[in-house]
């Protein structure tokens, strides 16, 4: 099993600055990495898949990096509604994993 | 548009079951595959379950396997989720979830959610 490791746990930023978000792969895994934001009461939503690319919809302030087993997610200006908790999952192997999650608050 | 509708969610016993289902509309259902995470209270994401576009393939994590079992209706464009010997560990929501690409070894990340169903393992 592929197990990803996210940091930190929290980040306490205030509107307007970069948030750099890491997920650390257990294994290389190419580039098969998802990035998820999730709000509370809320479902999870698809931000970057395949480590750098952008899903449907998704600002071009956040962007992804990364292959093998370290990976990142930057938000350039963190908007109001950026304040959230975010997830990456891997698709290189069964099972499916998620790491632990970054909570993203205001500072 | 994509959207996905869960049902079925409770309270239910220690050792007992219960039957998840999720609508499905908005594409063409057969081309993707399909699964559940959930996510107990305060917790992160846990993958459940996928299967298959064609319904012939199915994959579990561990901590379900043998206990839990997942299907599909094509025809309904319906899934479902069938948990036995369910365990207070199993409370958590449960989201229905599409794969985002539709390929044929259903490796895939979840592009598009439903609001989720809660289930409560509780005597």
């Amino acid at each position: 099993e592929i197990v990803l490791t996210q940091s930190p746990a929290t980040l306490s930023l205030s509107p307007g600055e970069r948030a750099t978000l890491s997920c650390r792969a257990s294994q290389s895994m190419s580039n098969y990495l998802a990035w998820y934001q999730q709000k509370p009461g809320q479902a999870p939503r698809l931000l970057i898949y395949d480590a750098s690319h952008r899903a449907t919809g998704i600002p071009a302030r956040f962007s992804g990096s990364g292959s093998g087993t370290e990976f990142t997610l930057t938000i350039s200006s963190l908007d109001s509604e950026d304040f959230a908790v975010y997830y990456c999952q891997q698709r290189s192997n069964w099972p499916l994993t998620f790491g632990g999650g970054t909570k993203v608050e205001i500072k | 548009e994509v959207q996905l509708l869960e049902s079925g969610g409770g309270l239910v016993q220690p050792g007992g079951s219960q039957r998840l289902s999720c609508a499905a509309s908005g594409f063409t259902f057969s081309s993707y595959a399909m699964g559940w995470v959930r996510q107990a209270p305060g917790k992160g994401l846990e993958w459940v379950s996928v299967v298959s576009g064609s319904g012939t393939g199915t994959y579990y994590a561990d901590s379900v396997k043998g206990r839990f079992t997942i299907s599909r209706d094509n025809s309904k464009n319906t899934l479902h989720l069938q948990m036995n010997s369910l365990r207070g560990e199993d409370t958590a929501v449960y989201y229905c979830a599409r794969a985002t690409f539709g390929y044929t070894n259903s490796l895939e990340y979840f592009q598009h959610w439903g609001q989720g169903t809660l289930v409560t393992v509780s005597s």
